[in-house]
């Protein structure tokens, strides 16, 4: 059963338009959401994370957003750059029960077309 | 800062053959992961080490992966013997501590089964 879901396996956006990515879950329990990027050949890279008691969390061109009566997220970048091109992994942090691991999701591939 | 590095990069092998994975984590990270992501999937945790003790190992198949850390530096993940399945990239990722949330990772290595 697949706690973190991204059911969009790939997106195409224009340069300089906004790219939205979205992830669902399914424990409430989940503390962190974290979005990674991956370029191939290469090992994720942390892009930026959101506490679960918050709704809103903005780094530069990148903003996550949380929803959770909707166990919701979006990743929105503004604007969409062709460095951008990569595959992003949805992720949650659970530390409860001391367990303290992050759960993937199966990534969204963006590309960003000049 | 020197990033978490691994080796080798690439490695193919036949069905029943073993294989070993080396790890180096960032200076100063007490907690290391192992992590297995299939073609198509997001990351999936084999096993997690702080220090050189393992704090979880619930998801490693222990009949034929086997994991250490000796000195709590380094690690190394080994498959003995390889079947078709275990074909993936192996990714290790550090962090200051097991409960942060925040994971670095290293290039992975690309394993082919044959």
């Amino acid at each position: 059963d697949q706690q973190v879901k991204q059911n969009s396996p790939s997106l195409s956006v224009q340069e300089g338009r906004i790219s939205i990515l979205n992830c669902d879950y399914t424990n409430s329990m989940f503390d962190y959401f974290l979005w990674y990027k991956k370029y191939p050949a290469e090992g994720p890279t942390f892009l930026i994370s959101i506490s679960s008691i918050k709704d809103k969390n903005e780094d530069g061109r990148f903003t996550v957003f949380l929803n959770k009566s909707a166990k919701h997220l979006s990743l929105h970048i503004v604007p969409s750059q062709p460095g951008d091109s990569a595959v992003y992994f949805c992720a949650a942090w659970d530390s409860g029960a001391g367990s303290y691991q992050l759960t993937f999701g199966k990534g969204t591939k963006l590309s960003v077309i000049p | 800062e020197a990033g978490v590095a691994q080796s080798p990069r690439y490695k193919i092998i036949e069905k029943r053959q073993s294989v070993a994975f080396w790890c180096n984590p960032i200076s100063g990270h007490a907690t290391l992961y192992w992590y297995q992501q299939i073609l198509g999937q997001g990351p999936k945790l084999l096993i997690q080490f702080q220090n050189n003790g393992v704090v979880d190992d619930s998801q490693l198949p222990k009949d034929r992966f086997s994991a250490e850390r000796l000195k709590g530096v380094d690690s190394t993940l080994k498959i003995q013997p390889a079947k078709l399945e275990d074909s993936a990239v192996y990714l290790c990722a550090s962090s200051l501590v097991f409960s942060i949330h925040e994971q670095y990772f290293g290039p992975g290595t690309r394993l082919t089964v044959t």
